[in-house]
């Protein structure tokens, strides 16, 4: 069964530095994702993707974040310069009409 | 603006039937999904409603209102392994990208 792959799956960064997590969503998706969950909190929404272009983006989603699809099957989330806040599991998502699958997950500490 | 609402924990035995309630205010609707997630695993889809009514998936069950802005997950004959955290996600399409926004989750223990 196809599924959303994700790496690193563990990535510890110094504060400042930046960090670029990788996704390979589904190949015959259209909409991709990005969401974050802090340790013990809900999963909240980063930002849609589709057509090569954000579709749309939260309030997380300040400048310090960008997203990229470098070829057709990459899609990253680069943190220009990371804070301990951003700290969290980063899922990437893709989904084609009724089901959005979730990739395993990328876990950022940010020391 | 979204808000969902699920309570935080549940408790139920083996063997046993659970409902898990959901209920949502959002501006746009476009979908409700059920996730389940293991500690420090991602989100797993369970189940969709778009339309009112009942969706029967083996051993899982899920509900929608759109009236009411309600949803139920129901869970028969409980299995150890069903303890997880169980997510309602409501999907908008306001912003063209279709965005999922989750509740903080159902922390389901599953006790013999």
């Amino acid at each position: 069964e196809p599924e959303v792959t994700q790496t690193p799956s563990h990535q510890v960064t110094q504060m400042g530095q930046e960090v670029i997590l990788r996704c390979v969503p589904i190949s015959n998706h259209l909409y991709f994702y990005w969401y974050r969950q802090i340790l013990g909190q809900k999963v909240e929404f980063l930002v849609s993707f589709y057509n090569n272009e954000i579709s749309e983006k939260s309030e997380i989603f300040d400048d310090q974040f960008s997203v990229e699809r470098p070829d057709g099957s990459n899609f990253t989330l680069k943190i220009r310069s990371t804070k301990l806040e951003d700290s969290a599991m980063y899922f990437c998502a893709s989904h084609s009409y009724n089901e959005q699958f979730f990739g395993p997950g990328t876990r950022l500490t940010v020391l | 603006g979204q808000n969902i609402d699920q309570p935080t924990e549940m408790t139920a035995t083996e063997g046993a039937i659970v409902q898990i309630n959901c209920t949502y205010q959002t501006s746009g609707f476009n979908g409700l999904f059920w996730y389940q997630q293991h500690a420090g695993e991602a989100p797993t889809f369970l189940s969709y409603n778009v339309l009112d009514g009942l969706e029967e998936k083996g051993r899982f069950s899920s509900f929608l209102s759109r009236s009411k802005g309600y949803s139920y997950l129901l869970l028969k004959e409980l299995q150890m392994k069903d303890s997880a955290s169980y997510l309602c996600a409501v999907r908008s399409p306001t912003g063209g990208g279709n965005k999922l926004t989750f509740g903080t989750g159902t922390q389901l223990k599953v006790e013999l």
